[in-house]
């Protein structure tokens, strides 16, 4: 199975909007509704900030939400604040039950 | 609140077997949800190793499926993995998580701190 594609990084300023997209095929990202999404500080454990393509788990803030369109997922962070600053990646269901993650994609707040 | 904590040795010798165990606290896993495993080389992204359910029902990375085992031990509330014959490429910080997988899509929602392993002689 081919690793999800993500951009290497992306940049944004305090209190802009940002988006990350994950694209994969209709044998993963586009067959299910089955899309993750994780935020992972340096030297930390990543952290779920979405799961099954929309829905956020308690504690996480609503400035984070997803969506996705035919095989491509995306990730928006409203409000840009310096704490998310990080690697984020994305994960999906796959048509033979396995799990395949994104290549990553490292989150600078200028 | 759910924890889990790996632990195992930090170096294992290339074509030796890689066990680690990760104790969970704050939830039984013999109430359901799948108990999964995910690692990180170092510089690099993640990779997810495997789940399994209570029921035996396991899922594996086909890349390393002929190599690895996960087993659940119930009665300590702890699940392990087994990874044969590693090599270099085997050298990671391991994490493993509790998977929603049984609810609906699998997703990690609890994760452990992650153990470093190097594999080296």
């Amino acid at each position: 199975q081919s690793a999800l594609t993500q951009p290497a990084s992306v940049s944004g300023s305090p209190g802009q909007s940002i988006t990350i997209s994950c694209t994969g095929t209709s044998s993963d990202v586009g067959g299910y509704n089955y899309v993750s999404w994780y935020q992972q500080h340096p030297g930390k454990a990543p952290k779920i900030m979405i799961y099954d393509v929309t829905n956020r788990p308690s504690g996480v803030s609503n400035r984070f939400s997803g969506s996705k369109s035919g095989n491509t997922a995306s990730l928006t962070i409203s409000g840009l604040q310096a704490e998310d600053e990080g690697d984020y990646y994305c994960s999906s269901y796959t048509s033979i039950s396995t799990v395949v993650f994104g290549g990553g994609t490292k989150l600078t707040v200028l | 609140q759910v924890q889990l904590q790996e632990s195992g040795p930090g170096r294992v010798k290339p074509s030796e077997t890689l066990s680690l165990t990760c104790g969970v606290s704050g939830y039984s896993i013999s109430s359901g949800y799948f108990w999964g495993w995910i690692r990180q080389p170092p510089g690099k992204g993640l990779e997810w190793i495997g789940s399994m359910y209570l029921s035996g029902n396991t899922y594996y990375n086909p890349s390393l499926k002929s190599r690895v085992t996960i087993s659940l031990d119930m009665s300590k509330n702890r699940f392990s993995l087994k990874l044969s014959s590693v090599t270099a490429a085997d050298t990671a910080v391991y994490y493993c998580a509790r998977d929603r997988r049984a609810l609906a899509g699998p997703a990690f929602d609890f994760w452990g701190h992650g153990t470093l392993v190097t594999v080296s002689s």
